[in-house]
């Protein structure tokens, strides 16, 4: 299966600083690429849809001020977390679909944030 | 009510034993169904697709109903391994734009 990379895998920072993941597509090429908040013992909530080349989609109730995303090239998206407060505390998990094939999504290994 | 809807668990079994998963889904619209695996601190990865005919994957077999609405997957002879988190994943078309269930725990014992 196609391979996606997140760095950091975990990052602890004081609340008001910025946090960014990066997400990477390591043998295909991406299109588009998904960014997925999940709480402890709660479902993969999808945050937005990030498109190569133009602005992010954005789910109700995801500020996009807040949630920075910036889809540069066909192999890299990252998500920024501006001023992190400890309710942002989350795992956050990026997708990338392999549009030359099956249309699936690869998951990457997730970051861990933890906001004090 | 919730999109996608799973029993959290833990299902407690003994290796060998023979289990069962329902989900729910409350978009009539949806076209594509999936399980999916996580484990702990780990990113899901995809289990097998679910057709309405009903699949089948060595010990795994997944079931569609779509006229309830309704999602299981059957594991024959747990092993160990088998201990992790199952997604039940519904797709309004194809791949893209997955809601996910918060997943059944399942935990197979010596």
């Amino acid at each position: 299966g196609a391979v996606v990379s997140q760095h950091p895998s975990w990052v602890i920072c004081k609340s008001g600083t910025s946090v960014k993941i990066e997400c990477r597509s390591l043998d295909f090429q991406a299109t588009t690429m998904f960014w997925y908040r999940q709480f402890p013992k709660q479902s993969l909530m999808l945050m937005a849809t990030s498109n190569e080349g133009s602005k992010a989609t954005y789910e109700q109730g995801v500020e996009k001020d807040k949630f920075l995303i910036n889809h540069a090239s066909l192999t890299l998206s990252t998500l920024t977390v501006t001023s992190a407060h400890p309710e942002d505390s989350s795992f956050y998990i990026c997708s990338a679909i392999n549009s030359g094939r099956t249309g699936e999504q690869f998951f990457g290994p997730g970051t861990r944030l933890t906001v004090l | 009510r919730k999109e996608v809807e799973q029993d959290p668990g833990p299902f407690n079994v003994p290796e060998g034993a023979t289990v069962a998963f329902n989900c729910t889904y409350s978009n009539s619209a949806s076209q594509s169904f999936f399980w999916y695996r996580q484990d702990c601190r780990k990113e899901p990865k995809l289990l097998m697709s679910v057709y309405s005919s009903g699949n089948e994957d060595g010990r795994f077999t997944a079931q569609l109903n779509r006229a309830s609405q309704y999602i299981s997957l059957l594991i024959r002879d747990s092993k160990l391994s088998d201990s992790a988190t199952y997604l039940c994943v519904v797709s309004t078309g194809g791949y893209s734009t997955l809601t996910f269930g918060k997943g059944t725990m399942l935990l197979v014992s010596p």
